[in-house]
């Protein structure tokens, strides 16, 4: 069966980085793209971009361009989210959703969330 | 960007009631490339309606969506219990999706 899987809850101080993980399972990793979706306390879902999981490039929001990087293992299936010069603000719940390369497609699967928190 | 206004914020209704949720986009939507989604706390968003109108996998037919273009209908026919929770319209269509701020389903 189709899953995602999120590494776990992060604490940091502002300043620091933190790389969040999904592991994909249960098809063909490079059919798929894998999305990137935060979500602040109370608010709705934000699109932060997505990663062609064929060539690596990744692609991003307005907003989230340059403290955010999106990168692959494509040997483990493991899609990963870096965000540096943390800030209070980056605290919500971050997760990785897939939809198919090439087409207009919406988010099937999503993985179980990240929550990471920023705090001195 | 496409912009997305759901309305209303919040709807207060008791089960075996209808609700009717409402998503306006500040452009077309291309293809009608317009999905809901239903959250409940703690959990990811599950899909539910793709296309406008297409019921994901294993969706009960007292979900439906309806629309076109800008606006953009999601019906639930008979409310169930498990059926309070948060629902968001997202577009998908552009080459970066964007969601609505979600409606509230309470009881």
């Amino acid at each position: 069966q189709v899953q995602l899987v999120q590494s776990g809850s992060e604490l940091r101080k502002p300043g620091a980085s933190v790389k969040v993980s999904c592991k994909a399972s249960g098809y063909s990793f490079s059919r798929y793209a894998i999305d990137w979706v935060r979500q602040a306390p109370g608010q709705g879902p934000e699109s932060m971009g997505w990663i062609n999981t064929n060539t690596g490039k990744p692609t991003y929001a307005q907003g989230f361009a340059g403290r955010f990087v999106f990168s692959l293992d494509t040997s483990v299936t493991t899609a990963y989210l870096q965000i540096s010069s943390l800030k209070a603000e980056d605290s919500a719940v971050y997760y990785c959703a897939r939809d198919t390369l090439g087409a207009a497609d919406p988010f099937d699967y999503w993985g179980q969330g990240t929550l990471v928190t920023v705090s001195s | 960007e496409i912009v997305l206004t759901q309305s209303p914020g919040t709807l207060s209704l008791s089960p075996g009631e209808r609700a009717t949720l409402s998503c306006r986009a500040s452009q077309s939507v291309a293809g009608n490339f317009l999905a809901w989604y239903q959250q409940k706390p703690g959990q990811a968003p599950r899909l539910l309606i793709y296309g406008a109108s297409s019921r994901a996998t294993g969706i009960p037919d007292r979900f439906g969506g309806s629309g076109s273009g800008t606006d953009f209908t999601l019906t639930i026919s008979r409310l169930e219990p498990e059926d309070f929770a948060v629902y968001y319209c997202q577009q998908y269509g552009s080459s970066l999706e964007t969601f609505g701020q979600g409606t509230k389903v309470e009881i």
